[in-house]
């Protein structure tokens, strides 16, 4: 199976800085690597597909980047409402895996 | 409106069973491929089953296999989890995500619905 690793678990950020979250595959996986976000109590929402494709309706502070084992998710100008915890998951294989998350925390 | 409503958890005593139902609407639902996807309390998140559009072939995590059982009804736009032989570490939030097509994620969820093993 393949796994999926992101760091840091944890990231403690102010509102207006640019934050950079990173996903590494245990294989090459192309980019065929998704982005989503959780807030407590609600399901998650995707932000981004085939590693760097914005979801439509998802800002454009939301970037993502990378291919075959390093990816990452980057927010310019942190708004208040992007406090959350944000998950990476691989669909190259059908065994669909997510990353462990990333909780980010206001500073 | 897309939506995913699933419904079907409670409180289960270790060894039993539980099916799960998740209902669509707003869609074509014999169109998209589907998937479970659990979350323990306080954890992260965890793929578990998917089923394409035609049940043609069908993918289960490890730590289900053997256990679960994922299905489809495309005439009542369903998805259905049946959940057999359930332990104490199955406990979690379950959510039935569409993928939004081959080259994306899951880009519809439900609200989930909480699995509980416990004597």
């Amino acid at each position: 199976d393949i796994q999926m690793t992101q760091s840091p678990s944890t990231l403690s950020a102010s509102v207006g800085d640019r934050v950079t979250i990173t996903c590494r595959a245990s294989e090459s996986i192309s980019i065929w690597l998704a982005w989503y976000q959780q807030k407590p109590g609600k399901a998650p929402e995707l932000l981004i597909y085939k590693a760097s494709t914005l979801e439509s309706g998802v800002p454009s502070r939301f970037s993502g980047s990378g291919s075959g084992t390093e990816f990452t998710l980057t927010i310019s100008g942190l708004q208040p409402d992007d406090f959350a915890t944000y998950y990476c998951q691989q669909y190259k294989s059908y065994l669909f895996t997510f990353g462990e998350g990333t909780k980010l925390e206001i500073k | 409106e897309v939506q995913l409503v699933e419904s079907g958890g409670g409180l289960v005593k270790p060894g039993g069973s539980l099916r799960l139902s998740c209902a669509a609407s707003g869609f074509t639902f014999s169109s998209y491929g589907m998937n479970w996807v659990r979350q323990a309390p306080g954890k992260g998140l965890e793929w578990i089953s998917s089923i394409p559009s035609t049940s043609s072939y069908i993918y289960y995590a490890d730590s289900v296999k053997g256990r679960f059982t994922i299905s489809r009804d495309n005439a009542k736009n369903s998805l259905f989890l049946q959940m057999n032989s359930l332990r104490a570490e199955d406990t979690a939030v379950y959510y039935c995500a569409r993928r939004g097509s081959s080259l994306s994620g899951f880009d519809c969820w439900g609200q989930g619905t909480l699995v509980t093993v416990s004597s």
